[in-house]
């Protein structure tokens, strides 16, 4: 079966600082990975995926996530963290079985001044 | 261009009520999911239509009914609504439901069942 884990719940930078959000997954298989956003009262937003082509993915609004399989890892980074980066972020994986979307549980993020 | 629409943003319901969540894509993709977020759970599949005519179970699938009306719209029906059923209720496209695709998620819809 396929799960993800996102370790922390709830992460606080200021802002300016970087940002990690780590998501680990588990899959008997190379999986399909995705990091959504989703801003408060607001549908979920794709940010990135990874899709077995290079490792190392960028996405929108400078965030960026490394896929090491070695680890079973797809965590979340952005150098220099905005106001307006305060929001939940999910991480993804596809299911072998049917490839529909498994999600983690999500981790909030807050922003300071 | 609207994307994927939802409508009502908001309801209450009393416990055995009935009503339906509608919502409509404008992008021409085949497959339309919907899915309920419930507090650090993340968000589940109750059911999902890979194409216009066909509808299968996700994970959560007890107490709803779905209706892929045509290629656009995909509504989702609470027949008996229970308070276990309070929860925010998102639907999703993508183009072919084919595993590196992205889906595309609507606004959502906030339910409370009293």
């Amino acid at each position: 079966a396929q799960s993800v884990t996102q370790l922390d719940s709830h992460v606080s930078v200021s802002e300016g600082t970087p940002v990690l959000l780590r998501c680990n997954y588990s899959s008997s298989y190379s999986p399909s990975l995705f990091w959504y956003v989703q801003h408060p009262n607001k549908g979920l937003q794709l940010l990135l995926k990874y899709t077995s082509a290079a490792t190392l993915v960028k996405g929108i609004n400078g965030f960026e996530a490394e896929f090491k399989k070695s680890e079973t890892s797809f965590h979340l980074t952005k150098p220099s963290a905005h106001m307006s980066d305060a929001a939940e972020y999910f991480c993804v994986v596809t299911r072998l079985s049917d490839y529909k979307l498994s999600f983690g549980a999500g981790t909030t993020v807050t922003v300071r001044a | 261009n609207a994307g994927v629409t939802q409508t009502p943003k908001f309801q209450v319901l009393k416990t055995g009520q009935s009503m339906t969540l509608q919502c409509a894509q404008d992008m021409n993709h085949n497959s339309m999911y919907w899915y309920r977020q419930d507090p650090g759970m993340g968000l589940r599949l109750i059911y999902y239509s890979a194409s216009e005519g066909t509808t299968d179970k996700g994970e959560v699938p007890n107490g709803y009914n779905v209706s892929r009306l045509n290629k656009r719209e995909f509504s989702l029906r609470l027949e008996s609504a229970a308070p276990s059923q309070t929860s925010v209720y998102f639907c999703a496209s993508s183009e072919m439901g084919l595993r590196q695709e992205t889906q595309y998620f609507g606004p959502g819809t906030r339910l409370l069942v009293l």
